[in-house]
């Protein structure tokens, strides 16, 4: 069975940081790698999509990488800011199945 | 337009009542989802319709009872809920297969 492990659960950081979430995976036969962000009480956010035969996918400020052979993703934000502040999930698709399987999320503070 | 529509926003309902949430895409997506999402928890796949059709099913208690009258909208039927059915349900939409997905607002249940 996939199971999703994000590390920390929460991080509080100050603003202007760069700043780096885990994500890890422990069957790596996947077919993509999806990282999103939530608000509170809201839906969710696609950032990016890595698909298996990718290395890393980059938007903005925000750039992910996906290490299939090792189970695992990063997501790095550069010059934080207080608008980032939000719940970060990542979340694998298990062999185009479109099932999506879930981390716990990283719970991302950034302090003005 | 990235938009996955939802409604009602909130619904509060009892355990005997019958309601029905809605989602609504029109990316030209063939492929919609429901999931369900506790407090504080990642959120949790219910149901994958490809091209109107059911495709999965995650074991989920008949007293959800999904519905897909066209390619844009998907609704789910609800009766005879319990309290712990109380949560953020979320529906979602892709292209048919390992494809970003996209997700709405979420409808905040709450069952009495």
């Amino acid at each position: 069975k996939q199971e999703v492990t994000q590390i920390p659960a929460a991080l509080s950081v100050p603003e202007g940081e760069n700043l780096v979430l885990n994500c890890s995976f422990t069957d790596s036969a996947i077919y993509n790698l999806q990282w999103f962000r939530q608000d509170p009480g809201k839906g969710l956010t696609s950032l990016l999509l890595i698909q298996s035969s990718q290395r890393e996918q980059t938007s903005g400020r925000l750039n992910a990488s996906l290490d299939k052979s090792s189970g695992r993703s990063t997501l790095y934000i550069a010059a934080s800011q207080p608008g980032d502040s939000a719940t970060y999930l990542c979340a694998v698709d298990l062999q185009g199945a479109q099932k999506l399987v879930f981390g716990q999320g990283t719970r991302l503070t950034i302090n003005p | 337009d990235t938009e996955v529509t939802q409604t009602p926003k909130h619904l509060v309902m009892g355990m005997t009542n019958k309601k029905s949430l809605k989602c609504e895409q029109h990316m030209g997506h063939r492929a919609m989802y429901w999931y369900k999402q506790k407090a504080k928890k990642p959120p949790e796949l219910m149901f994958v319709y490809s091209y109107e059709k059911l495709s999965i099913n995650e074991s989920v208690p008949s007293r959800f009872s999904p519905e897909c009258p066209n390619s844009s909208l998907l609704n789910l039927h609800l009766h005879a809920l319990q309290p712990e059915d109380s949560a953020l349900y979320l529906c979602a939409s892709s292209q048919v297969g390992p494809y970003e997905q996209y997700f709405g607002p979420g409808t905040r249940l709450t069952v009495t």
